[in-house]
């Protein structure tokens, strides 16, 4: 069975630029959540999708955001980046069940300059 | 919200050492508790899990008991090797509902050395 798939592996931006991540879940999960790792900062919580619905948001300004496709994958934008969205992105998804277990793909290394 | 609170890293030991690494954590209602591992250059894999409280959960050599009365899961393994030099994280979860997400910590980086 094929994990979860993120696309690129990397990208590198200039600030003020627009950068769209690219997730596909594990092949039946419904829910897809975005997390940002920057360095020394652990995991934040970005984003939650199910079932084509944002249904939860972090702590992030509006030009973080992003959609859930009918296939189940997502997109993340970031628009306007600065030098602070540097980081891994890491995407997850899951069953929605009662231990809400996620599992997570390789994640795309933005880098801003 | 939720938090949690994890020993600060890193933490060197020698192979064949044994290994704590404290958890506690903040949550509403009665979440799931886990502990993922990141790998260098790798993304997150889940190590263990436990569902309620009193649960042991174990995966290669770890284990980790929920403790609802300390609001505890502290990580444990009895002999550590250099391939389990990583970083390992502590995440509660939220059940159900639109607070459906885990919460990490900034993670334990463990150095095994020979």
């Amino acid at each position: 069975e094929a994990g979860v798939t993120q696309s690129p592996t990397h990208l590198i931006k200039t600030r003020g630029q627009q950068a769209t991540l690219r997730c596909s879940p594990i092949s039946g999960h419904t829910s897809v959540y975005w997390y940002q790792q920057a360095l020394g900062l652990g995991l934040q919580f970005l984003l939650w999708y199910d079932e084509g619905e944002e249904r939860n948001r972090g702590n992030f300004p509006p030009r973080f955001s992003g959609r859930q496709f009918p296939n189940y994958s997502s997109e993340l934008n970031v628009n306007a980046l600065e030098l602070e969205d540097s980081a891994l992105y890491l995407c997850a998804s899951s069953l929605i069940s009662r231990d809400n277990e996620q599992f997570f793909g390789p994640g795309t290394r933005l880098t801003v300059l | 919200g939720d938090s949690v609170t994890q020993m600060e890293g890193p933490v060197t030991l020698s192979e064949e050492a044994c290994l704590t690494i404290n958890c506690t954590y903040t949550a509403t209602g009665y979440p799931s508790l886990f502990w993922y591992v990141q790998y260098p250059g790798e993304g997150l894999q889940l190590l263990l899990k436990a569902t309620k409280a009193d649960d042991k959960g174990s995966n290669k050599g770890f284990e980790a008991t929920y403790r609802k009365e300390t609001t505890s899961f502290h990580l444990e393994k009895g002999s550590v090797q250099v391939s389990d030099s990583a970083v390992y994280f502590c995440a509660p979860s939220s059940r159900g509902g639109t607070a459906s997400k885990l919460t990490f910590g900034t993670g334990t980086r463990l150095q095994v050395t020979l």
